[in-house]
């Protein structure tokens, strides 16, 4: 069974643009969930989507935003970057059964000069 | 608002010793994740620690996890340079289950010849 892939891997962008971040779960997993990586701060929850709703949100701006499709795959968009959004950014899918365990993607490296 | 603490953050052992990692979360909790992460590299799931007493084994690792104490530990026995990593733990906050996990900020394992 494929992993859960995301991509682009690694992206360098300016200041003031803005970034999709793409992640396709495992195949019949329908709940995804984004993390920002980051040395100063380590893991922090962004959001959780299932069946196209968002249904938890993390202490984010606004300039984080993301959705999900009809497939399960899902995005996350970043407006008006700043240099302290450079991060890993981790997507997680899960098949909300139990044991509810997370399963990370490689991740997509953002690097904001 | 949920808090995961671990101890220590950093770990520097010679191969062949001993050592556990602690994790410590403040609200009530009985399910907790282990997770490996090697440099420039995504999160690998490691145990699932679903009730108070669970004990779980892989090789050289045991995790174990008390909720009444808000406490896991991750025993490493007669260490190997092959587990140098970053060790977290993540308590499961969502309202429902596995919706967002509050990660601790990680233990930095380095094992020596």
């Amino acid at each position: 069974k494929a992993g859960v892939t995301q991509t682009p891997r690694y992206l360098i962008k300016t200041r003031g643009q803005q970034v999709t971040l793409s992640c396709s779960p495992i195949s019949g997993h329908r709940s995804v969930s984004w993390y920002q990586q980051t040395p100063g701060q380590g893991l922090q929850f962004l959001f959780e989507y299932f069946s196209e709703t968002q249904r938890n949100k993390g202490n984010f701006p606004g300039r984080f935003s993301g959705r999900q499709f009809s497939n399960s795959r899902s995005e996350m968009n970043v407006s008006t970057l700043e240099l302290g959004d450079s991060a890993l950014y981790l997507c997680a899918s899960s098949l909300l059964l139990e044991p509810y365990e997370q399963y990370f993607g490689p991740g997509t490296r953002l690097t904001v000069t | 608002e949920l808090k995961v603490e671990q101890n220590p953050l950093f770990l520097s052992m010679q191969e062949g010793k001993n050592y556990t990692i602690y994790c410590n979360y403040s609200t009530t909790s009985d399910r907790l994740y282990w997770y490996r992460q090697d440099p420039g590299k995504s999160l690998e799931s490691l145990f699932v620690l679903l009730s108070n007493g669970a004990v779980k084994q892989e090789g050289r690792l045991m995790a174990s996890l008390d909720t009444k104490a808000r406490l896991s530990t991750l025993h490493i026995t007669a260490a190997v340079h092959d587990l140098s990593a970053t060790y977290f733990c993540a308590v499961d906050a969502g309202r429902n289950y596995g919706q967002n996990f509050v990660f601790g900020p990680g233990t930095r394992l380095s094992v020596l010849p």
